[in-house]
Order: structure tokens, then C-alpha cells, then sequence
């Protein structure tokens, strides 16, 4: 069965720090792997998507890495916010890309 | 409108009830698709709509949930004999092609609570 695993759960941090958000998966075929950022009441909205050949993405302060052999990523925040907290959550598709099996998510929680 | 909306945003419904939830894609998006995401969990696939057919149901999860989008824009999600498991937000996502690295735009969702 495919899965995407995240850790950790959830993470507090002061705003201005640095975080990284680490995502391991079983997807077979594996097609890409996108991080979404999803704050409360709100639909996921898209970071950053890699595709096999790809090692790094950056969108502003996010940049998430892709390691195909080991089948893990991470999503590096840099210089946080305190809109930054919301639940991010990695996404792996699998076959023609279309079905994606989503991860539980990281709740970041950024504090004065 | 310029992005994916969802009606109603809230609904609650009786045990056996039917419910039909609407989502309207971005104009011009060809790909349409629903997930259901529990409280504390990740969005979970159920179908995905190419134009006006079905291109991949295999996450519907049984046979009272039932998907259609007649005209290939808006879509219904229809729920027959709702069941207390049936709470959950149900998320409404669009893509301009379909294909494999297109970015889906999700809508804010419709929470369904069974009583």
C-alpha cells in the first residue's frame, strides 16, 4: 500500500528561526512528491514539486529536497513567520501523476 | 471566480440522509477532483474527473458515494444513506491538463457532519 510518512507531528519554533520537516514514502510508480502548504478551514495550497531528476525546489523562503534512492524529502523554512504556521503536508503521486497519496502533515506552529 | 469554490461550506445531515456536494473547478480546468480528509489526517483520493468522464474512481469507497460532472465544469459528489464514518471535509481540487505535474488548485472544502 503506498504511504507517505511525516515527521514530526507538530513543531513550535520562534519566528525568525529556521525549521526542516522531513517526509519518507512507499509509492511505487513514483511520479513526483509536492508540499502543500494547508492552514486551518482552508484547501492545501501547492509549495514546490519535484519530479524524479530533481534534487531541490525552492519557492521563497521554502526548499524542499528530493532524495529518489531513499525515497525521502524535506521542506526547509528559512527565517519564519508567523504566517508560516499551518499544517504542511507532502504529497507523493504515483502511475500518470494524477493520484496522489497525501501524508498526515506537519503542524508548524511559529511564536512571537 | 478566480479559484475552486465549494457548496454549502457546512452541512449537517441525519444518519440515512442523502447529500450532494457541489464544486465549481477553475474556469478552463479540464481536471477535476475530490478527496476527503479526516480531522488530523491528510486528504485522502477519491475520484478524478478528465473532461466529462471519470478517469479514475478506484478511491470512491463503496458504493453509496457517487461522483458526476455532467458538462465537464461543475461536479456533484452524492452520498446516499450517509453514515456517521461520512464526517469528514470533503476537498474539491482542478488542474488545467490533468497531467502528472500539473499543480492542482484545491477549493476550501464542505464539512459534512452525520448525526
Amino acid at each position: 500500500k503506498n504511504q507517505v510518512e511525516q515527521s514530526p507531528q507538530s513543531l513550535i519554533i520562534l519566528e525568525g528561526k529556521n525549521c526542516t520537516l522531513q517526509c519518507n514514502y512507499t509509492v511505487s510508480p513514483f511520479s513526483n512528491l509536492r508540499w502543500y502548504k494547508q492552514d486551518t478551514g482552508r484547501g492545501p495550497v501547492s509549495l514546490t514539486i519535484m519530479t524524479f531528476s530533481e534534487n531541490t525546489k525552492s519557492n521563497g523562503r521554502y526548499t524542499a529536497t528530493l532524495d529518489a534512492d531513499t525515497k525521502q524529502s524535506s521542506l526547509h523554512i528559512t527565517a519564519s513567520q508567523l504566517s508560516d504556521s499551518a499544517s504542511y503536508i507532502c504529497v507523493v503521486s504515483s502511475g500518470g501523476g494524477n493520484k496522489l497519496t497525501f501524508g498526515t502533515g506537519t503542524q508548524l506552529k511559529v511564536e512571537l | 471566480g478566480a479559484g475552486v469554490s465549494q457548496t454549502p461550506s457546512n452541512k449537517v445531515t441525519e444518519k440515512g440522509k442523502y447529500v450532494e456536494l457541489r464544486c465549481d473547478p477553475i474556469s478552463g480546468h479540464t481536471a477535476l477532483y475530490w478527496y476527503r480528509q479526516s480531522l488530523g489526517q491528510g486528504p485522502e483520493f477519491l475520484i478524478y474527473f478528465q473532461g466529462t468522464g471519470a478517469a479514475d474512481d478506484s478511491g470512491l469507497p463503496n458504493d453509496r458515494f457517487f461522483a458526476v460532472r455532467p458538462e465537464g465544469s461543475v461536479s456533484t459528489l452524492k452520498i446516499q444513506r450517509t453514515e456517521r464514518g461520512d464526517s469528514a471535509v470533503y476537498l474539491c481540487a482542478s488542474s488545467f491538463g490533468g497531467g502528472g505535474t500539473d499543480t492542482q488548485y484545491f477549493g476550501p472544502g464542505t464539512r459534512l457532519t452525520v448525526l
